[in-house]
């Protein structure tokens, strides 16, 4: 069985600090791992993904995240923070094995940008 | 453009009521699912369509309703044996080369 979990449901930052958003994955096959981003009253719109190619991703907006086996981990970060990232963020996990893989959301992680 | 669409954005029905969501896509997508998603539980998947004229129960697939009878239309029936159905609704579709879903922009369910 896979299962995700990300740690915070809410994190805030500075304008121009760092955004690190944490998601942990469990997972008994070589996962495909997603991060969407959900603005107020929106669907979800993909970030990023990773399908086992090269550990260290980068997406839409100015964010990358990091694959990391040994510590199971699919962080999200981007360097410096614009107030236009606050939104909600989901991390995702599948097994990528059937035509109509099953993806498993996280909870959500809330982000705000204080100016 | 390609997309998906959702409708309506925003839904009221009063107490025993069904109610039907609609989601079309112009993707050539094979597989769309239906979402639920309530504040601070993240996404549950309701039913799920992998080709046309085939569905499967997701996790809550109780008090809920598809139908797959062409492959740009997956729509939702929100049925009265639903007991708690004022959430947001969200459709999706993927393509199984890239396994990557696509969301529409949502429905916001209000029971009265």
């Amino acid at each position: 069985a896979q299962s995700v979990t990300q740690l915070g449901s809410h994190v805030s930052v500075s304008e121009g600090a760092l955004v690190l958003l944490r998601c942990n994955y469990s997972s008994s096959v070589p996962p495909y791992l997603f991060w969407y981003v959900q603005y107020p009253n929106q669907g979800l719109q993909l970030l990023l993904k990773y399908t086992s190619a090269a550990t260290l991703v980068k997406g839409i907006n100015g964010f990358e995240a990091e694959f990391k086996k040994s510590e199971t981990s699919f962080h999200l970060t981007k360097p410096s923070a614009h107030m236009s990232d606050a939104a909600e963020y989901f991390c995702a996990v599948s097994d990528g094995r059937s035509s109509a893989s099953k993806i498993i959301f996280g909870s959500g992680t809330r982000l705000s940008i204080r100016p | 453009d390609g997309g998906i669409t959702q409708s309506p954005k925003y839904l009221f029905r009063k107490e025993g009521q069904n109610v039907t969501l609609s989601c079309e896509q112009n993707l050539n997508h094979d597989a769309m699912y239906w979402y639920r998603q309530d504040p601070g539980q993240g996404l549950r998947l309701i039913y799920y369509s992998q080709i046309v004229n085939d569905f499967q129960k997701g996790d809550i697939a109780e008090g809920y309703s598809v139908s797959r009878e062409k492959k740009e239309s997956f729509p939702l029936t929100v049925t009265s044996a639903q007991k708690n159905p004022t959430a947001f609704y969200l459709c999706a579709s993927s393509n199984p080369r890239t396994d990557t879903q696509y969301f529409g922009p949502g429905t916001r369910l209000t029971v009265l």
